[in-house]
């Protein structure tokens, strides 16, 4: 069964960091494609970076490119995600997914001062 | 960037009734595979999305059969023959063509 675990979310300031993580399990890692998506609380999904299983193709969103970093590392079946110079409007539910397909719960960020 | 516009934004439906939702993108999902990439998910409340639909029509894994997609080019529409309790929550639709982007959500509600 596909198994997707988010973790590094938590309460930064403005201008602050954090590294967000997801654990992946149950299916070979390197064959898929991966993606994280956020949703703003009370609000709708938006998507935010793409990696392939080979790590040969990145794509973000214009709204968190030169800002977010997208990478994973397939020894340790694993995607991460830099967020850097963190706004208050970047506060939200960060979840990963599988082709888009499979979702894992998500890890919030709450950016505040 | 291409946009979603999905009508109505809430809907309320008696349990045993259709319900439709449709789906609007700012130029064509169809790709030159001949593949049209517009999807629709279902996130119930407190839950993850759930895809139901890919490719227009096609039924993701597990999906019950009275969820329906259809559609071509810009417009497309979700179908629900016979609405059930679980079937509250906010539908997406989401395009893949270019990127991804997702609609606004439609919130449907049980009478």
């Amino acid at each position: 069964e596909v198994h997707l675990v988010e973790s590094g979310g938590g309460l930064v300031q403005p201008g602050g960091s954090l590294r967000l993580s997801c654990a992946a399990s149950g299916f070979t890692f390197s064959d898929y494609g991966m993606n994280w998506v956020r949703q703003a609380p009370g609000k709708g999904l938006e998507w935010l970076s793409y990696i392939s299983g080979d790590n040969a193709a990145v794509y973000y969103a214009d709204s968190v490119r030169g800002r977010f970093t997208i990478s994973r590392d397939n020894a340790k079946n694993s995607l991460y995600l830099q967020v850097n110079s963190l706004r208050v409007e970047d506060t939200a539910l960060y979840y990963c997914a599988r082709d888009l397909a499979k979702w894992g719960r998500g890890t919030l960020v709450t950016v505040s001062s | 960037e291409i946009v979603m516009t999905q009508t109505p934004l809430s809907l309320s439906v008696t349990p045993g009734q259709a319900a439709s939702i449709s789906c609007k993108s700012s130029r064509s999902l169809l790709h030159s595979d001949g593949k049209t990439y517009l999807c629709w998910y279902l996130q119930r409340p407190g839950q993850s999305p759930q895809l139901l639909i890919y490719e227009v029509s096609n039924r993701f894994s597990g999906v019950p059969d009275r969820f329906s997609g259809s559609g071509s080019g810009t417009d497309f529409t979700l179908k629900i023959s016979r609405v059930e309790a679980e079937d509250v929550g906010v539908y997406y639709c989401m395009q893949s063509i270019q990127l991804y982007t997702f609609g606004q959500g439609t919130k449907l509600e049980i009478k």
